[in-house]
């Protein structure tokens, strides 16, 4: 059955950097896109980006200004999620969700929590 | 970018009562394949949201068939024939035709 499995929790200062990782099995892991999305506590979700493991091809909200990458490690089925200059704001919940051909995430992974305070 | 707003942002429902959710987009979400690019998703308490409906009336799989979507271009609607406890959550629509994909406000649906 299709799994992703997210890294652990991160507590970060303002202005450092957080790389999250999501494993990726049950499924041919470069058949299928990527996407992330970020949950801010009380708040709807919002995307931030998409990768197809196939070409690497990445798209970004532009709501992240440059700050967000998106990478993978083909051999090992997984998808990382980096995301820099983090602020107070960038505190909630990232998740990993597989896309389908038209977008829909199918498939999510359980959120890791990052928390940023000085 | 693409807003989409939902209608009620509160809907408290009585067991084995029907419900429905409204999604409305900014501008048409139906794509040049012909298949409208909004989705539904749940969210239930401490949980990662669930995909409920794809492409604007496709059940995901394991979904009961209480659960359907219609609509097409700009309105959506999500309904529940008859509501059962386990149905508590969050339901949030979503477009996936432009990035960035957006989700609408969440409607928060809860027993009476």
């Amino acid at each position: 059955q299709v799994q992703l499995v997210q890294s652990g929790s991160e507590v970060k200062k303002p202005g450092a950097s957080v790389k999250l990782s999501c494993k990726a099995s049950g499924y041919t892991f470069v058949s299928y896109g990527m996407h992330w999305v970020r949950q801010a506590p009380g708040e709807r979700p919002e995307w931030m980006g998409w990768i197809n493991p196939a070409s690497d091809k990445t798209k970004y909200s532009h709501r992240f200004q440059g700050r967000v990458s998106i990478t993978t490690d083909t051999s090992a089925s997984i998808v990382y999620m980096e995301l820099t200059s983090l602020r107070s704001a960038d505190t909630g919940l990232y998740y990993c969700a597989r896309a389908s051909y038209s977008n829909y995430a199918e498939y999510w992974g359980q959120g890791t929590l990052v928390t940023v305070s000085s | 970018e693409i807003v989409l707003t939902q209608s009620p942002l509160y809907l408290p429902v009585i067991p084995g009562e029907p419900a429905s959710i409204s999604c409305r987009s900014s501008q048409s979400l139906l794509h040049s394949n012909a298949d409208n690019r909004l989705d539904w998703y749940v969210q239930k308490a401490g949980q990662s949201p669930q995909l409920l409906i794809y492409l604007g009336s496709h059940r995901a799989s394991g979904v009961p068939d209480r659960f359907s979507g219609s609509g097409s271009r700009t309105d959506f609607t999500l309904k529940i024939s008859r509501v059962e406890a386990e149905d508590v959550g969050v339901y949030y629509c979503m477009q996936g035709l432009q990035t960035p994909f957006t989700f609408g406000p969440g409607t928060r649906v809860d027993i009476k």
